[in-house]
């Protein structure tokens, strides 16, 4: 049963450090999407990539967001340096261009 | 901005009863689709319905699309305590795959 993997589960951290969650979309999906869920604003699509390229971060706050594919198996998002308002749960999904969207378990993030 | 709105926000039934929740959206869309997110996980697929369909059944789940009204309605039928959850609505608006999801519905079905 194929499935989004996600690292790590939950993240407790300090405000100002760098946190790295990770992502590993099903086998043979080419789009690889990254949201992050609040109470306050509900499912926000950040970024997304096709074919490990991405065509949409702007949703991304540039300063200190950033997302890459190193490869087809990998998926990373990057939040360097951490505030409080970044606390939300981050979800990963991967997919093709006119299919459903396979969720990932979610990474749970708390900034202190 | 969200694209589509769920109505109600959240809806309390019992067991066996039918729950129906809306969706309407601003811009045209080559297919909205529904997920279905339990407590605590990621969202899950439930039914794609594309702009020149009208309706769409899977199992307890009846989907209809009214494009002119720019509205989509998902009806669960004979509900079971274990479709508690959020439910929302996703536009695709380009073909591109990329998904605009509203800010759901919560479903509480009392046993």
């Amino acid at each position: 049963d194929a499935r989004v993997t996600q690292t790590p589960r939950d993240k407790v951290t300090e405000m100002g450090q760098e946190v790295t969650m990770r992502c590993q979309p099903i086998l043979g999906h080419n789009t690889v999407f990254w949201y992050r869920q609040t109470m306050m604003q509900g499912l926000e699509l950040l970024a997304y990539f096709r074919n490990r390229a991405p065509l949409d971060d702007s949703g991304m706050p540039k300063d200190r967001f950033s997302a890459e594919m190193p490869d087809a198996t990998l998926a990373t998002l990057k939040i360097q340096p951490s505030e409080p308002r970044d606390s939300a749960v981050y979800f990963c999904a991967s997919g093709t261009a006119l299919a459903p969207q396979y969720f990932g378990p979610g990474t749970r993030l708390t900034v202190l | 901005s969200q694209q589509g709105e769920e109505d109600p926000q959240a809806l309390s039934i019992q067991e066996g009863e039918n729950a129906t929740m809306n969706c309407s959206y601003k811009t045209s869309i080559n297919n909205l689709q529904w997920y279905r997110q339990n407590s605590g996980r990621g969202l899950v697929h439930l039914i794609l319905i594309r702009s020149n369909e009208r309706e769409k059944h899977s199992g307890r789940l009846r989907v209809t699309l009214d494009t002119s009204k720019k509205s989509s309605s998902l009806l669960i039928t004979a509900s079971r305590a274990a479709d508690t959850a959020s439910y929302f609505c996703a536009t695709d608006a380009g073909n591109t795959g990329k998904l605009i999801f509203g800010q759901g519905t919560t479903l509480q079905v009392k046993p």
